[in-house]
C-alpha cells in the first residue's frame, strides 16, 4: 500500500521554540490533513489542505500543500507544553478510495 | 453533540479466541471507517462504510476479520480468531460524507496473549 513518511520521527524542544516538520509520499495527493493525537485518544484534524501550494494557518500551526503534490509540511511557532503529542499526515491518494496516515512525528516540549 | 463512542475500551484476549468491537458515530454521519493502529505506527484503514454499504475493505484482512454496519448507523468489526499480531488500538471514525472531516473515537485497545 502506499507508504507517507515523516521526518523528523521524533522532536525533543524547549518551550517557546518554532517546530517544522514533513511528509513525503510516493503518489500525488489531492488533500492532505493534519492531524495531532494525544495518548489514549483518537487523531482530531488540525489543519485539511486542498490544492497546490495552498498555505493555511490554525492558530500557531501553518500548514502547505507542495507544488509537487507529493509533500506537505507543518510548522508550529512558540511551542507550549500543551502542543506534545504525535503528528500524523493523512490523506487520499488521487487513485482509488483509500485513505492513509503516515508515520508520525513525535513532539515533546521541554518546559 | 455527542462525539463517536467506542466500547470496550479495553479487551485482553488469548490467542484463537473471537473478539468484537462496537462503534456509534456522529448523529447523521453516512460515512464510518474502522482504523487499526499498531504501537509506533500511524493508523491503517482497514474498511470504509457509505451508510451500510462498503466502499473500501481493501486493507482488511478478511480472512479473520469482519464488520458490518446493518442499518447504516453503529457498526461492529469482529475478529475471529485472533492472533498476536492483531494486538493494536481499533479505531472508527466517522464523517458527514466522504472526503469531509473524520472525527475520531477514543479506541479499543486490544492484547492477544
Amino acid at each position: 500500500g502506499q507508504q507517507l513518511n515523516q521526518s523528523p520521527q521524533s522532536m525533543f524542544i524547549q518551550e517557546g521554540e518554532d517546530v517544522s516538520m514533513n511528509c513525503t509520499s510516493s503518489s500525488i495527493f489531492n488533500t492532505w490533513l493534519w492531524y495531532k493525537q494525544d495518548p489514549g485518544e483518537g487523531p482530531v484534524l488540525l489543519i485539511a489542505l486542498y490544492k497546490a501550494g495552498e498555505l493555511t494557518s490554525n492558530g500557531r500551526l501553518t500548514a502547505q500543500f507542495g507544488i509537487t503534490r507529493k509533500d506537505s509540511f507543518l510548522n508550529i511557532s512558540a511551542s507550549i507544553p500543551s502542543d506534545v503529542g504525535i503528528y500524523f499526515c493523512a490523506g487520499p491518494p488521487n487513485t482509488g478510495n483509500q485513505f492513509y496516515f503516515g508515520t508520525g512525528t513525535s513532539l515533546t516540549v521541554i518546559p | 453533540e455527542a462525539g463517536v463512542a467506542q466500547s470496550p475500551r479495553y479487551k485482553i484476549i488469548e490467542k484463537r479466541q473471537s473478539v468484537a468491537f462496537w462503534c456509534n458515530p456522529i448523529s447523521g454521519h453516512a460515512t464510518l471507517y474502522w482504523y487499526q493502529q499498531i504501537l509506533g505506527q500511524g493508523p491503517k484503514l482497514l474498511i470504509q462504510f457509505q451508510n451500510n454499504g462498503v466502499v473500501d475493505d481493501s486493507q482488511l484482512p478478511k480472512d479473520r476479520f469482519s464488520a458490518e454496519r446493518l442499518k447504516g448507523v453503529d457498526s461492529t468489526l469482529k475478529i475471529q480468531p485472533a492472533k498476536l499480531e492483531d494486538s493494536a488500538v481499533y479505531l472508527c471514525a466517522s464523517a458527514a460524507e466522504i472526503y469531509n472531516e473524520q472525527f475520531f473515537g477514543p479506541g479499543t485497545r486490544l492484547t492477544v496473549l
